[in-house]
């Protein structure tokens, strides 16, 4: 079946550090990637977005990249800060419009 | 922009007892809703997809006849866990798609939390 994996269950990085985070995805047919961050007792937050028709975006501290020949997803996060502390999942947009999540990474930032 | 609720927050139940979580689209209209559960350091699980007017589609190995779901109008949706029991205790949250602008972009609630004792 489907599955979007991530490889690090937990990252940690000093403040002022860049983060990569990581996401492994299996339905090649899959069009679009969605990383979101969730904060302890929250609803997930919608983070950044990329097509399948792209290879890079870029946000505000936050870029998205894509390789869709090894079906890999990461997020990048310039100058980390405390408050990026949360855990980040990719998502998958399947052809059935749901959304299927990753396991998720722990991104802790220490001083 | 858009904002998705939900209600309760947090709940604490007796085992065997019904909860009732509802999920509104504050500011657009939602004829699909989503429903997730994640458990403590885990993922979130799609659960079903709530469709307002007909009935809900569910995920394989979720149980339809102990989580209810009613898509009543375009912008609530409800989740009720019949006979609740102590596994059952979980996250649970909703997401709607708006489609009013043209980019069906998905919004999350912020989920309510359900202890069953």
């Amino acid at each position: 079946g489907e599955s979007v994996g991530l490889h690090l269950p937990t990252l940690s990085v000093q403040e002022g550090d860049n983060s990569i985070i990581n996401c492994a995805y299996s339905n090649s047919a899959s069009d679009y990637f969605i990383w979101y961050k969730q904060e302890s007792g929250k609803g997930p937050q919608f983070i950044i977005d990329i097509r399948s028709n792209m290879d890079k975006r870029q946000g505000q501290r936050v870029t998205v990249l894509l390789n869709k020949t090894v079906k890999h997803l990461s997020l990048q996060i310039a100058a980390t800060q405390p408050g990026d502390s949360a855990v980040y999942f990719c998502a998958e947009n399947s052809y059935t419009d749901k959304l299927i999540f990753g396991t998720g990474t722990r991104l802790q930032v220490f001083p | 922009g858009a904002v998705v609720s939900q209600h309760p927050s947090w709940v604490i139940c007796k085992s065997g007892t019904s909860v009732k979580i509802e999920c509104r689209s504050l500011d657009f209209q939602a004829t699909t809703m989503f429903w997730y559960r994640q458990f403590p350091k885990q993922s979130l699980m799609l659960m079903a997809t709530s469709n307002e007017g007909s009935k809900a589609t569910y995920e394989q190995g979720v149980e339809k006849d102990k989580f209810l779901i009613n898509h009543a109008s375009l912008t609530l949706s409800t989740l009720t866990v019949t006979s609740a029991h102590p596994e059952d205790s979980s996250f649970y949250i909703c997401s709607a798609r708006d489609y009013g602008k043209g980019t069906g972009e998905l919004f999350f609630g912020e989920g309510s939390r359900l202890t069953v004792l």
